[in-house]
């Protein structure tokens, strides 16, 4: 079974450039992550899509930052203009919570690894 | 913001030994979770702890969960080079389905 698929795993820009990570998840996955991770630290969530529905987006900077789930399955997450401090590892996970309330395992893709000059 | 804190921040140990290390939340979980992730790749899952357990065992893995001192702790045994990664714990709270990440631990195990 094919994991998380991420691309692109890099990508360099200049500031106030425009760049976008598309996400495909695991088959069957309702739940959708996207976690932004800096340099020495631990993934923060960005957003959390349950089907094509984002449920949690409090931590999404939205004067820049813009996200979409379409037809609940692949994903994009979109920077525009990016700026320095966005420069880090963006990593979409899925999980497959099958009703229930709590909260399973997450796979992870590989992520998209940003720098912003 | 980050729920977890784990410590040490770095390890670095000889192959054979074991490492331990801790994890310490804020809230209270429904379950705590582990995660490794080697160098410039993705986290994987290493083991689930629900909130009414006290210890859960995997192979070499062992966690240990005490919700009174809200902390949690990772041992791994007989520790291998393949071992050198960073292990995150994450914790599931309430009933969103998401987990929050403490800042991790970076593990070298030296041959």
């Amino acid at each position: 079974e094919a994991g998380v698929v991420q691309s692109p795993r890099y990508k360099i820009i200049e500031k106030k450039q425009p760049v976008a990570f598309w996400c495909n998840p695991i088959s069957g996955h309702n739940t959708l992550y996207w976690y932004r991770q800096n340099l020495g630290q631990g993934p923060e969530l960005l957003i959390r899509y349950e089907n094509e529905e984002a449920v949690d987006d409090s931590q999404l900077p939205k004067d820049r930052f813009s996200a979409e789930r379409l037809k609940g399955v692949d994903s994009t997450l979109k920077i525009q203009p990016a700026e320095l401090g966005d420069s880090a590892v963006y990593l979409c996970a899925s999980s497959s919570n099958m009703g229930r309330s709590n909260t399973g395992e997450l796979f992870f893709g590989e992520g998209s690894r940003l720098t912003v000059l | 913001s980050q729920q977890g804190e784990e410590d040490p921040q770095a390890l670095s140990i000889q192959e054979g030994e074991n490492a331990t290390m801790n994890c310490s939340y804020k809230t209270s979980i429904n379950n705590l979770q582990w995660y490794r992730q080697n160098s410039g790749r993705g986290l994987v899952h290493l083991i689930l702890i629900r909130s009414n357990e006290r210890e859960k065992h995997s192979g070499r893995l062992r966690v240990t969960l005490d919700t009174s001192k809200k902390s949690s702790s990772l041992l791994i045994t007989a520790s291998r080079a393949a071992d050198t990664a960073s292990y995150f714990c994450a914790t599931a709270s309430g009933s969103a389905r998401q987990l929050t990440f403490g800042s991790g631990t970076q593990l070298t195990v030296l041959p």
